[in-house]
This record gives structure tokens, C-alpha cells and sequence, in this order.
């Protein structure tokens, strides 16, 4: 199993510029969820699906879009770049919403000048 | 926000064992204490999680008051490896993970 994979693994943005971060799982988990990662800080969630088809906000949702139409897919779209959405992004999966694990991926650090 | 408090950083000796506290002033009664950890710019990982009871596994073991209050991280003999930043985070089923700024171990040569 290749785990939870995220592409691109470094990016960079112009403001205003649209762009989606991949994140992709081949465990059959039905939770998948992003979470974003300022400097010294936690992970915040952004969004988070318990399910194909099923999407909800988290923490931190503004100017994200998610959608999830597969089990192994949940991309994250970032609409109208800021500069404030300069971060590293991880998306994580686990078997369900109650699982105690959830396996993270390798994360996008993302730069918007 | 995070519900539970942890100190900002610690150092250990390798070989030694490294005791990372943690309080949860807020738990309620449904709520399970889990510890993830994150190695330098990866994500996170699970170490152990628990109820109400002390528990152990390969990678930790983790103690938990009676009260629940607090609970303690333990790491037995600490390799450089485990320099990392620690999180304790209280949850019940079906809430998302909150993750505060952790805790930041570094075990010192």
C-alpha cells in the first residue's frame, strides 16, 4: 500500500491564482480530512468527509473547496490565492470518522507571493 | 482551539526516559486521551491512545490520572529518533482531532 499521497509536494502561487492539492489513500478508509500548518502552530482542519459524497467544514474552511466523488479521493481547491494561505497542507484518512488512528501523508508546502 | 495543555518544550538525555505531561481540564467522560507525534516536517503519527486505564504498546506507554485530569507520555529510553513534537489531544467518537502547538522533545546526545 502506498498509504495517503499528496501532490504536489512544493508549490508556489501568485495571488488570485487557483490551484488543487491532490491527496489520494488506497486503504479503503472511508474519513479522509485536511488539515493546514502554520509556522510553530497545530494542524488546523479545514474540511472533512466521512464518506464519498459527504463533505463538512472544519476549523478553518474559507476560501477552500473539497469535494469527494471516490473513496480515494479527496482533493482540496484553493479558489483565489492570499497570502494567508501560505502553509503546509496534510491530508489524513483513517477507516472511519471513530477510528483512534489516522495516517497523515507526506504534506504541500504551499507559497503565495 | 486545543482543550489541553502541554509544555512547550523539554529536552531528555538519550538512553533516559522522557515524561511528557499533559492536562485535560476539560475531558469528559466519553472522551479518549491519544498522543500523536510529528518528526520534523512530516506528518503526524500515532502512538497510543487510552480511556481510563494505563496502557502500552511497542512505541510508549502512556499513564492517565484517576481523575483524568492529566496523563503522562512516557517514552522509555528516548533515542535521537524521537526528537519530535508531541501532541495530547482528548476526543470522544465521531469529533475531529484538535491539535494544539504540542509539546517540542529533543533528545540530546
Amino acid at each position: 500500500n502506498a498509504g495517503v499521497t499528496q501532490t504536489p509536494k512544493f508549490q508556489v502561487l501568485k495571488t488570485g491564482q487557483s490551484m488543487t492539492l491532490q491527496c489520494a489513500q488506497d486503504m479503503n478508509h472511508e474519513y479522509m480530512s485536511w488539515y493546514r500548518q502554520d509556522p510553530g502552530m497545530g494542524l488546523r482542519l479545514i474540511h472533512y468527509s466521512v464518506g464519498a459524497g459527504i463533505t463538512d467544514q472544519g476549523e478553518v474552511p474559507n476560501g477552500y473547496n473539497v469535494s469527494r466523488s471516490t473513496t480515494e479521493d479527496f482533493p482540496l481547491r484553493l479558489l483565489s490565492a492570499a497570502p494567508s494561505q501560505t502553509s503546509v497542507y496534510f491530508c489524513a484518512s483513517s477507516y472511519s470518522w471513530a477510528s483512534r488512528e489516522q495516517y497523515f501523508g507526506p504534506g504541500t508546502r504551499l507559497t503565495v507571493t | 482551539d486545543a482543550k489541553t495543555t502541554q509544555p512547550t518544550s523539554m529536552d531528555c538525555a538519550e538512553g533516559r526516559a522522557a515524561n511528557l505531561p499533559c492536562n485535560h481540564s476539560t475531558i469528559s467522560g466519553n472522551e479518549y486521551v491519544y498522543w500523536y507525534r510529528q518528526i520534523h516536517s512530516q506528518g503526524p503519527q500515532y502512538i497510543i491512545h487510552g480511556l481510563k486505564n494505563n496502557e502500552t504498546n511497542e512505541m510508549a506507554s502512556l499513564i492517565i490520572t484517576e481523575d483524568r485530569k492529566s496523563s503522562t507520555l512516557i517514552l522509555p529510553h528516548a533515542t535521537l529518533r524521537d526528537t519530535a513534537v508531541y501532541y495530547c489531544i482528548d476526543k470522544s467518537y465521531g469529533q475531529n482531532f484538535v491539535f494544539g502547538p504540542g509539546t517540542r522533545l529533543s533528545v540530546l546526545p
